[in-house]
């Protein structure tokens, strides 16, 4: 069975501080990749997606980024967070084939606070 | 107006009430439907599809209304351990990007 990881499960940084979120997925092979951020009563927000191995697409510009070293391997990073990066972000997979919906599978999150 | 529209709620209702929950988009071209649903502080997961000619599953009832361009979901009997939040998702087609509303909450009172 598949399952996904996220660590670490809560964060707190100071503002200008870097990050590096990793989000690591077992029991499937070139999943979709996706990273989203839920700030408090808001809607899950898309950051980046991604469909293989050093295919990064952003959704969104601000100052985070990610990469995919390794097929089931996704990273969020940031070189200096700012406040309004404060939110519960969450890592999902998805079966990856177009053309149709396929489910995704989210992991636990991390909730991120930013002071 | 934003794609995916929901109302935040809360809902409170008793259990064994009848409650539903409309969700509205904006971009005709959407092609498919489907409702998660988030435990207080968890990842969300997925409750039902929703299907043109509507669907249940259970106490659960989904149904889409292209013409107006919204989706609603009825949940009947409510239990206690339906508190959570709801939330509504659309799928514009292409790759798997799809847009998640901000959620209705719904609190079932013993």
């Amino acid at each position: 069975s598949q399952t996904i990881h996220q660590w670490p499960a809560t964060l707190v940084q100071p503002v200008g501080s870097p990050l590096s979120l990793e989000c690591t997925v077992e029991g499937t092979s070139n999943p979709n990749l996706y990273w989203y951020r839920q700030a408090a009563g808001r809607g899950l927000q898309l950051l980046f997606y991604s469909v293989g191995i050093g295919q990064i697409s952003s959704e969104v510009p601000q100052n985070l980024s990610a990469s995919r070293p390794q097929d089931r391997q996704f990273i969020l990073s940031s070189k200096k967070l700012l406040l309004s990066d404060s939110g519960f972000y969450l890592c999902a997979w998805s079966v990856g084939t177009s053309g149709a919906y396929n489910e995704q599978f989210f992991g636990p999150g991390t909730r991120l606070t930013v002071l | 107006r934003k794609e995916v529209e929901q109302d935040p709620g809360p809902f409170n209702v008793p259990e064994g009430a009848t409650v539903a929950f409309n969700c509205t988009y904006s971009n005709s071209a959407s092609q498919s439907f489907f409702w998660y649903r988030q435990d207080c502080r968890k990842e969300p997961k997925l409750l039902m599809s929703v299907y043109s000619s509507g669907n249940e599953d259970g106490r659960f009832t989904a149904q889409l209304n292209r013409a107006s361009q919204y989706i609603s979901l009825l949940i009947r009997d409510s239990k206690l351990s339906d508190s959570a939040t709801y939330l509504c998702v659309v799928w514009v087609g292409g790759y798997q990007k799809v847009t998640f509303g901000t959620g209705t909450k719904l609190q079932v009172i013993p």
